[in-house]
Order: C-alpha cells, then structure tokens, then sequence
C-alpha cells in the first residue's frame, strides 16, 4: 500500500528564522498533495497544496515544492512565528483515497 | 460562517457497547470525510461521501463501522460492538466538491473504550 512519511517527527526553529518540513510519498501516481496544520486539541487546518503537475506554489508565507523525481514534498515557512507551533501533516490524494502522514511538530523558540 | 463541528467532543463508552458520533458539515458543501487518528499515527481515511453518489467506504477497518449521511448533509458515524482499539479521535471533514477541493476539519471526537 502507499505510504507517506517524513524525515523529522520534530523541528524546533528560532522565531524569524525559515523553516522547512519535508516529506516523501511513494505513489507515483497520486496526483494531489496537501499540507496540513494541527494545534493541540484541534482539527487539521489546510495550508496549501500542490497538483501533480506543478513544482511550486506559493501561499502567504509558505511555499510548498514537489520533486516527482524523488517523490519529495517539502513546506517552507518564511519568517516563523510562535503561532506557527503545531504538527504539520502532508497529505497524499490518489483517487478517492487520502494517505496522511504521521506529522512533524514544529517548535518556535521566541 | 459556520465550520464543521462534531459531537459529542467527549465519548467514554464501554468495551462491547455501541457509540454513534455525529457530523455536520459546512452549509453547500457536498463532499464528507471522516478520518481516524490514533495517538503518535497520522490521520486514517474511513469513508467518503459526494453528493448523492454510492459512499466510498474502502477505509472502514472492520463491518463494525458504517456511516449515514442524510440528506446530503448530517452523517453519523457509528461503531457496532467497540474495543479497545478503536480508541481515538475521529474526525469529520467538508469540501465544496469532491476530493481536490481544500477540506475543512472538524474539532474532532474523543473516543476512549474502556
């Protein structure tokens, strides 16, 4: 079955400095990749995503990249805030079917 | 406008007993999610609802589980017979359309089976 994983379970950043999650897939054929965030006790909140046919996307303070080549996800917030503490999901979409990713918890060290 | 809630937040149940959690999405949007998450796991897909297709319901991880939603809108999620291990958070999610549209989460369900 696919799977989605990530190189970091944890990052901890200063406040100010960028930071980048990364994440790698294995279906080469999925064709949607989202990122999510979760704060503790609540739901995934949507912060961008990326069809297969794209290499980059930019949001407001975050860039998500795809490296079909490697099948590598990576999320890249610029500036880090503390409100930006939470776990950060990737998502991989094949069809109907999601494939999450079990989260890296980014700290901010203010 | 309101977003997706879900109850209760809270259920404690005994082993054996059967619980019902609730969904109700986001006003127009006709795609429904529900997910599963395990403590340390990442989300777990059980089922999809589109409008008023057929249910994809390749997820669910036993004929314990079956979901409803009616109406196109309401969907309960029910576990017939629960254990242990289907202790968790599940959560519910929204979309305007079908999958490729940004998912909107619920605050989740607690479920502990003692």
């Amino acid at each position: 079955g696919e799977s989605v994983g990530l190189h970091l379970p944890t990052l901890s950043v200063q406040e100010g400095d960028n930071s980048i999650i990364n994440c790698a897939y294995s279906n080469s054929a999925s064709d949607y990749f989202i990122w999510y965030k979760q704060e503790s006790g609540k739901g995934p909140q949507f912060i961008i995503d990326i069809r297969s046919n794209m290499d980059k996307r930019q949001g407001q303070r975050v860039t998500v990249l795809l490296n079909k080549t490697v099948k590598h996800l990576s999320l890249q917030i610029a500036a880090t805030q503390p409100g930006d503490s939470a776990v950060y999901f990737c998502a991989e979409i094949s069809g109907n079917q999601f494939y999450f990713g079990t989260g890296t918890s980014l700290t901010v060290i203010p | 406008g309101a977003g997706v809630s879900q109850s209760p937040s809270n259920k404690v149940t005994e082993k054996g007993k059967d619980v019902e959690l609730r969904c109700d999405p986001i006003s127009g949007h006709t795609a429904l999610y529900w997910y599963r998450q395990s403590l340390g796991q990442g989300l777990e897909f059980l089922i999809y609802f589109q409008g008023n297709s057929a249910p994809d319901k390749s997820g669910l991880p036993s004929d314990r589980f079956s979901a409803e939603r009616t109406g196109g809108s309401v969907s309960t999620l029910t576990i017939q017979r629960t254990q242990q291990e289907d202790s968790a958070v599940y959560l519910c999610a929204s979309s305007r359309q079908g999958t490729g549209y940004e998912q909107y989460f619920g605050p989740g369900t607690r479920l502990t089976v003692t």
